[in-house]
């Protein structure tokens, strides 16, 4: 079935230095990629969506320039989480209309997650 | 705007009884209805969905029936295992091609021996 990996799966870092988080489609093409953020007992939100050869779009209130997504190719977006500060700790998840076909019908595949702390 | 409003867990429920979790919504016109499930260490899969009124979503022994006269999309199965374990997530879609899933908080299931 359709599957997203995301990796890494958890990091650790300073105050002040930047986090790659990537996604990949392994077996579809994904020209939309959702980035979720979860806090703690609390629901997925959705930050942003990335789409293969253009700008993403943001939802209300995520700053582009602390949160920066690349979809650079069909199968691999990333997000960098940039001067992270503690506030930034979260869980991070992608996810691709599943199969690359319309999620409607297919679902989302959803990607494993990223737990980020930030020291 | 759009919401939607799970149970709070956890839910704690010995092996073999029946399960519900509830789900409300509120959203404008026809939205498609979905149940996520994360299982420990993994990312959400899609359980089941339903994407009009009167439909029956189902698959590994649970359902859930888009109720339109009560916004709800409630998740039931008849007898639960251990390995039902896991986090339920209750979402909206207002478009199935924007992608912009409007999730609940997530309800914890935990299933005992």
């Amino acid at each position: 079935g359709a599957v997203v990996s995301q990796h890494p799966s958890w990091v650790i870092c300073k105050s002040g230095t930047s986090v790659k988080i990537e996604c990949r489609s392994l077996d579809f093409q994904a020209t939309t990629m959702f980035w979720y953020r979860q806090f703690p007992k609390q629901s997925l939100m959705l930050m942003a969506t990335s789409n293969e050869g253009s700008k993403a779009t943001y939802e209300q209130g995520v700053e582009k320039d602390k949160f920066l997504i690349n979809h650079a190719s069909l199968t691999l977006s990333t997000l960098t989480v940039t001067s992270a500060h503690p506030e930034d700790s979260s869980f991070y998840i992608c996810s691709a209309p599943g199969r690359g076909r319309s999620p409607d019908v297919y679902g989302y595949t959803f990607g494993s997650g990223t737990r980020l702390t930030v020291v | 705007g759009n919401s939607v409003t799970q149970m709070e867990g956890p839910v704690t429920l010995s092996e073999e009884a029946f399960l519900t979790i509830n789900c409300t919504y509120t959203a404008t016109g026809y939205p498609s209805l979905f149940w996520y499930v994360q299982y420990p260490g993994e990312g959400l899969q899609l359980l089941l969905k339903a994407t009009k009124a009167d439909d029956k979503g189902s698959n590994k022994g649970f359902e859930a029936t888009y109720r339109k006269e009560t916004t709800s999309f409630h998740l039931e199965k008849g007898s639960v295992q251990v390995s039902d374990s896991a986090v339920y997530f209750c979402a909206l879609s207002r478009s199935s091609n924007t992608g912009k899933l409007i999730f609940g908080q997530g309800t914890t299931l935990q299933v005992k021996p």
